[in-house]
């Protein structure tokens, strides 16, 4: 059965730091996403990506985050300037059609020190 | 209010119990709704979609209540491995096409 994937499952780093998390969506799916997972907290919508665009952000989403899909496979997600309050779970998430189910990766765990 | 609202347990129930949620919503514009499971530490794994006119898994039943604007899942015949937290989830809730999930729902199941 077909499954998103991403890595790395861990990551520490340091405050300030740059973090490039990673993501293979389902391969013909065409809507990707990412959400977050605050230890304990509900899991919240960060951004959807569609057409090589950002389609919708939330909130949270400031000028820190940034998505890219580089090439055919990968969805990344940016972090330009770690805080301590973004340490949480990152969920990649695909689906086929905006209205279709969504698809979750296994998560990166993000360590901010 | 909350967009999604749920019960956050946690609900303590023997094996073999039969055991309901509910999750409300805010947004009558919401589109799609879906039950996922969550384990502790893990991504979540979808459940069942929910349609109005109700649908069945196995033990699993959803039903969808659009006037009140709540959905609900019903467990039947509980078995240790149900114990997880059940994440009710809206697609459109908030004007977007993106899920707004509520902050789960814990259940035990005890031998």
């Amino acid at each position: 059965e077909p499954e998103v994937t991403q890595t790395p499952s861990h990551q520490v780093t340091q405050m300030g730091q740059e973090v490039i998390l990673r993501c293979v969506p389902i391969s013909n799916h065409l809507y990707f996403y990412w959400y977050r997972q605050i230890l304990g907290q509900k899991v919240e919508f960060l951004v959807s990506f569609y057409n090589n665009e950002i389609s919708e952000k939330s909130e949270i989403f400031d000028d820190q985050f940034s998505v890219e899909r580089p090439d055919g496979s990968n969805f990344t997600l940016k972090i330009r300037s770690t805080k301590l309050e973004d340490s949480a779970m990152y969920f990649c998430a695909s689906s086929a059609d905006a209205q279709e189910t969504q698809y979750f990766g296994p998560g990166t765990r993000l360590l901010v020190l | 209010r909350k967009e999604v609202e749920q019960d956050p347990g946690p609900f303590n129930v023997p094996e073999g119990a039969t055991v309901a949620f509910n999750c409300t919503y805010s947004n009558s514009a919401s589109q799609s709704f879906f039950w996922y499971r969550q384990d502790c530490r893990k991504e979540p794994k979808l459940l069942m979609s929910v349609y109005s006119s109700g649908n069945e898994d196995g033990r699993f039943t959803a039903q969808l209540n659009r006037a009140s604007q709540y959905i609900s899942l019903l467990i039947r015949d509980s078995k240790l491995s149900d114990s997880a937290t059940y994440l009710c989830a809206c697609l459109g809730a908030m004007g977007r096409r993106a899920l707004t999930f509520g902050s789960g729902t814990r259940l035990q199941v005890q031998p």
